[in-house]
């Protein structure tokens, strides 16, 4: 089975400065994506960024940026010139694409990285 | 472009009693996943429909049973309500089929109280 570890519950920055929130993952296949979601205390789950795991480059979205080690099984996500909006609970999240499996499309989620921005 | 839509938006419901959520995916999307979270955790995969079928199954008791429609919206539906059913039910959605369309989207998710 796959799991997911998110070991800092909680991370703190100041804004316009840069964090990094850590993920650590373990499966068996070789085919997967994996995830960053944001979950304001609205509720709403948002998609941050994504990163297919048969792609070597990092996926960069505006200043969300990943470090994606496969061969570790890291999955860290950095926030640059960060921002009030981006206060929130951080998850990481796995999801296999053979779609031969029994994990196919199921997301498997870490426990959670609450971050907060000071100003 | 409408996103997912979830309702009702919040649910206070007694031990024993059943409860019916639901959900409407992304325009676009054929494949309709559910989710429990409880406070402070991440997400639990709870089952996934598609083609009106359940696909996959998490490890949830028979309690929880789903359906999904030809429009492909999709119900949970909770039966005999224990207090540890209190939690975020979010929905997902996606387009059915592999690469990016293994990206879900959620909706604003259903709050349940089991008193």
């Amino acid at each position: 089975a796959q799991t997911v570890t998110q070991s800092q519950p909680e991370m703190s920055v100041q804004e316009a400065e840069t964090v990094t929130l850590s993920c650590t993952y373990d499966t068996s296949e070789s085919d997967y994506y994996l995830f960053w979601y944001k979950q304001p205390p609205s509720r709403q789950m948002i998609l941050v960024i994504r990163q297919e795991a048969y792609k070597q480059q990092n996926a960069t979205e505006n200043r969300f940026s990943v470090n994606f080690q496969k061969a570790a099984k890291s999955f860290s996500l950095k926030i640059s010139d960060s921002q009030l909006g981006d206060a929130a609970m951080y998850f990481c999240a796995y999801v296999s694409t053979y779609a031969g499996g029994t994990s196919y499309g199921k997301l498997t989620f870490g426990q959670g990285t609450i971050l907060t921005v000071h100003p | 472009d409408a996103g997912v839509t979830q309702s009702p938006t919040h649910l206070i419901k007694t031990r024993g009693q059943q409860v019916t959520l639901r959900c409407s995916p992304k325009s676009g999307h054929d494949t309709v996943s559910w989710y429990q979270q409880a406070l402070g955790q991440g997400p639990q995969f709870i089952f996934q429909y598609y083609e009106e079928e359940e696909r996959q199954r998490g490890n949830f008791p028979d309690r929880f049973s789903g359906h999904q429609f030809p429009n492909y919206s999709s119900e949970l539906n909770v039966n005999a309500l224990l207090l540890g059913d209190s939690a975020l039910y979010l929905c997902a959605s996606r387009v059915s089929g592999t690469g990016s369309a293994d990206t879900q989207y959620f909706g604003p998710g259903t709050r349940l109280t089991v008193l």
